[in-house]
């Protein structure tokens, strides 16, 4: 079984810093996906990254993909309460299914 | 365009009932799956199809059967519940194993 580590697991920070999420494992993924779930809902797909050394933004969100295809982080600029939820990172290997880490509960306070 | 329903949303069994968590989606995707959301522990895959007919075992397989006669449906059946069954279930399809995953709101089971 891949496993994916995310850290930190908690994260609470004040509306307007800086953050970065990552997301690592021993294994090499063919594509790693980032999710957001809200409370009551289910995760939501933020960006899929293929390619080693991939860089992708959405908006203030900024996702990363390792050299070696083992790791991703996500950096949120100047975070807004409206960012608040729990992030999840998945990989695909081989002919495995996605496998998700445990995700990462983001708390932004105005 | 509904997406991926589950039904219900929310569900109390005593410890030994049976159930069925119905699962639908109409974007005509082959892939299905089913994962379990506990505190701390992220989702775990129960069981995942590839297509009608074809069904797999994940990372939690015990206790639950599924089966998939359709390309729409995907119902998970808990046999005989437990309380270590407590948990929030997510149905979730694509359309092949590495795109992206539409996931359900989710079902909240309780066993008591």
């Amino acid at each position: 079984t891949q496993l994916l580590e995310q850290s930190p697991q908690f994260l609470s920070i004040q509306e307007g810093e800086n953050l970065t999420v990552y997301c690592n494992s021993s294994s090499v993924f063919s594509s790693l996906q980032w999710y957001r779930q809200e409370p009551g809902e289910g995760p939501v797909l933020l960006v899929t990254v293929v390619t080693g050394g991939e860089v992708k933004k959405l908006k203030r969100l900024t996702f990363q993909f390792g050299d070696a295809r083992k790791d991703s982080s996500l950096h949120i600029t100047a975070a807004q309460p409206g960012d608040t939820g729990l992030y999840l990172c998945a990989g695909v290997s081989g002919n495995t299914p996605l496998v998700f880490g445990k995700g990462t509960r983001l708390s932004v306070i105005a | 365009n509904a997406g991926v329903t589950q039904t219900p949303k929310f569900q109390v069994l005593k410890t030994g009932q049976s159930m069925t968590l119905q699962c639908a989606q109409d974007m005509n995707h082959e892939y299905m799956s089913w994962y379990r959301q506990d505190p701390g522990m992220g989702l775990r895959l129960i069981h995942y199809s590839v297509g009608a007919g074809i069904t797999d075992q994940g990372e939690v397989p015990n206790g639950y059967n599924v089966s998939r006669s359709t390309t729409e449906d995907f119902p998970l059946r808990l046999l005989s519940a437990a309380p270590s069954q407590t948990s929030v279930y997510f149905c979730a399809s694509s359309s092949r194993r590495a795109t992206e995953a539409f996931f359900g709101q989710g079902t909240r089971l309780t066993v008591v």
